[in-house]
């Protein structure tokens, strides 16, 4: 079955550590996003890639870095530069004019 | 302000009861979608449209472009329908704006 893959569905991370969240789609979809989502806020765009090796920054990108070196993949870092990291997150795929298609997120508690 | 804004924020509604959620927007768009998500995280795309009306099962969706307003209907609601419903909009150039999502609880 078609769908997106995210990875760990919970994380824990001591403060000032990078971290990656893995993201993987088999949907052929173009365009990948990472969203940040927390309690009685709308989902927020952190990065958005409309193809391979290229990706622009979100509303929220200050701490994120990611890479698209592939169709399929769409990493995020959360940095130790994120003065907030800890939130629910969520990695989106789509063609042109079309629904998203999410992960079942991951939930990264960071102390 | 939010290019959507989504009416109301909390529900709890009697299990059988006809439920209408809410969503205006402010910015021109290509198409309008409704999104479910269950506790737990996950969301899944319940409706993409552009005018006019759909219907899926017990949920019907309406649009009134020139009102830049959408509700999300649910007939006989069911407890399995309690989630979180998620206006959001997309434009032609794939971005998506969301709104900030109604919580609903049907009660037995």
């Amino acid at each position: 079955d078609g769908g997106i893959t995210q990875s760990p569905k919970y994380l824990f991370r001591k403060e000032g550590q990078n971290v990656t969240l893995s993201c993987e789609q088999n949907l052929n979809h173009d365009a990948m996003y990472w969203y940040r989502q927390d309690p009685g806020q709308g989902l927020r765009l952190i990065y958005y890639s409309q193809i391979v090796n290229d990706f622009q920054k979100g509303d929220i990108a200050e701490g994120y870095s990611v890479s698209r070196e592939k169709k399929e993949s769409f990493p995020l870092t959360v940095t130790s530069a994120q003065k907030n990291p800890t939130a629910f997150y969520l990695c989106a795929s789509s063609r042109q004019l079309s629904p998203l298609h999410f992960g079942n997120g991951t939930r990264l508690t960071v102390t | 302000k939010n290019e959507v804004e989504q009416s109301p924020q909390n529900l709890t509604a009697q299990e059988g009861e006809f439920i209408t959620i809410n969503c205006s927007y402010s910015v021109g768009i290509s198409a309008l979608h409704w999104l479910q998500q269950h506790p737990g995280g996950g969301i899944v795309s319940l409706f993409m449209l552009s005018s006019g009306k759909k219907k899926h099962g017990r949920l019907i969706a309406t649009i009134n472009i020139q009102e830049k307003h959408s509700s999300l209907h649910i007939t006989a609601s069911h407890p399995r329908d309690s989630a979180v419903y998620i206006c959001a909009v997309s434009n032609t150039g794939n971005q998506f704006y969301f709104g900030t999502g109604t919580s609903l609880t049907v009660i037995p």
